[in-house]
This record gives structure tokens, sequence and C-alpha cells, in this order.
């Protein structure tokens, strides 16, 4: 079965940089992509991001262009997301979910908090 | 991309059904078959619940269908149970001629 599994809660200071990731398991990681989703406290879905496991191609969400990063690792099926410049209102759940071109998401991971806080 | 407009809550009975709206535009939901539909518990990750419209994965009850008339993609949920109480999203692919998903704002759904 297909699983994703994200790693743990992280705390920061405004100005710093997270980096969480997604281990896939239960499919061939390259043949689908994976797009990072952020879910602030008591709001919406909001897509952040795609990366091509097959290929390492990028596609990112205009706001965010210049602070993330999303990367792969094909010998451990694990994907990367980093943020940086962190600011208070980047506080929020970030989860991964397997997501093929050209469609939305499928399976998705638990979840990761990452709090910014002074 | 601008967020797809939902209604922001929805009620009904048990046994009854309801219907959630997800409208965009021409550049997403008007030009592709390709809205999904999410259910979020809280503190859950969104479980997917149709796909390509009016698809559903295996495991999915089929009192749950989805439909779309121009750039309006709809969600109806009949026989409302209990356990149907929950946040509910839509997705649209959005790209051209890069990749882009567009989310709904959410519709939070009580089952009175």
């Amino acid at each position: 079965q297909v699983q994703l599994v994200q790693s743990g809660a992280e705390v920061k200071k405004p100005g710093a940089s997270v980096k969480v990731s997604c281990k896939a398991s239960g499919y061939t990681f390259t043949s689908y992509g994976i797009s990072w989703v952020r879910q602030a406290p008591g709001q919406g879905l909001e897509w952040m991001g795609w990366i091509s496991a097959y290929n390492g191609n990028t596609n990112y969400a205009q706001k965010l262009q210049g602070r993330v990063t999303m990367t792969t690792d094909t010998s451990t099926s694990t994907a990367y997301m980093e943020l940086r410049s962190l600011r208070s209102d980047d506080t929020a759940v970030y989860y991964c979910a397997r997501n093929d071109y050209g469609d939305c998401p499928d399976y998705w991971g638990q979840g990761t908090l990452v709090t910014v806080s002074s | 991309q601008s967020a797809l407009t939902q209604p922001a809550s929805v009620s009904g009975s048990p046994g009854q059904s309801i219907t959630i709206s997800c409208t965009g535009t021409s550049s997403d939901v008007g030009s592709y078959n390709l809205v999904s539909w999410y259910q979020q518990h809280p503190g859950k990750a969104p479980k997917l619940m149709i796909y390509e419209g009016s698809k559903r994965p295996s495991g999915v009850s089929n009192r749950f269908s989805g439909s779309k008339s121009g750039n309006t993609a709809s969600l109806t949920i009949s026989g409302l149970q209990a356990e149907d109480e929950a946040d509910y999203y839509c997705c649209s692919y959005a790209g051209s001629s890069t990749f882009e998903v567009v989310f709904g704002g959410g519709t939070k759904l009580t089952v009175l």
C-alpha cells in the first residue's frame, strides 16, 4: 500500500530555515511527482509546489519563489522541502502528497507541524 | 492563481443529501476534467474521495459522487451519516505551460 511518512515536528525562530522529509513506499517512486501543501492553523490548504521524482523538475507557487526548494533522493525514495527566511505566518502543518503530472494529489503524508516563534 | 470558491459551511440531517459547490475559472475547473475532492477530519491528513471529477477511489462509499458543469464542480453526499461531518476541499489542475494546482477554501459539513 502507498505510504508517505514525514519527519517530526519542528520549532524554528524567525529567519531560520526548516527542511521536512517525506519517505515514500508502496509504489515506484520515480513514476510520480510529489506536491507539498501547507495548512495554517484553522485555515485551508495551500499548494506550495511540485517536484518530479523522475527528473527533479520543479514548479513552485509564485508567492514562495526564492524561499522554497524541493528535492528528491531516488536512492531512498525520499522527498525534501526546505523553506528559508521563516516568518510567523509560515507556522502551519506541512504535507507531502503523491501527485501525478497534470493532476491533483492522491495519497498524503501524515503532516509535519512547523512552528515559527521567537 | 486564485483559490477556488466553496461555501464556508453546509449542513444536513442524517439520511439527507447535500451538495458542495466549487467554482473556478476557464483556466482551471473549466479547462480540465481533473477536479478532486478531499475529506479532512480534525487533526488528520486530507483523504481523497473523488478524482477526475466523478471517479471514486477503491474503498470510498458510493454515497459520494462528483460532477461538473462549466466552471463549477460539485460534490454530493447522499444518505448523510454522522461520520461524514468534516471539512471538504476541492482541487483542480490549473497549469498550462507549467505544473500548477489550486485548492478551494474548504467547506465545513455539519451533520445535525
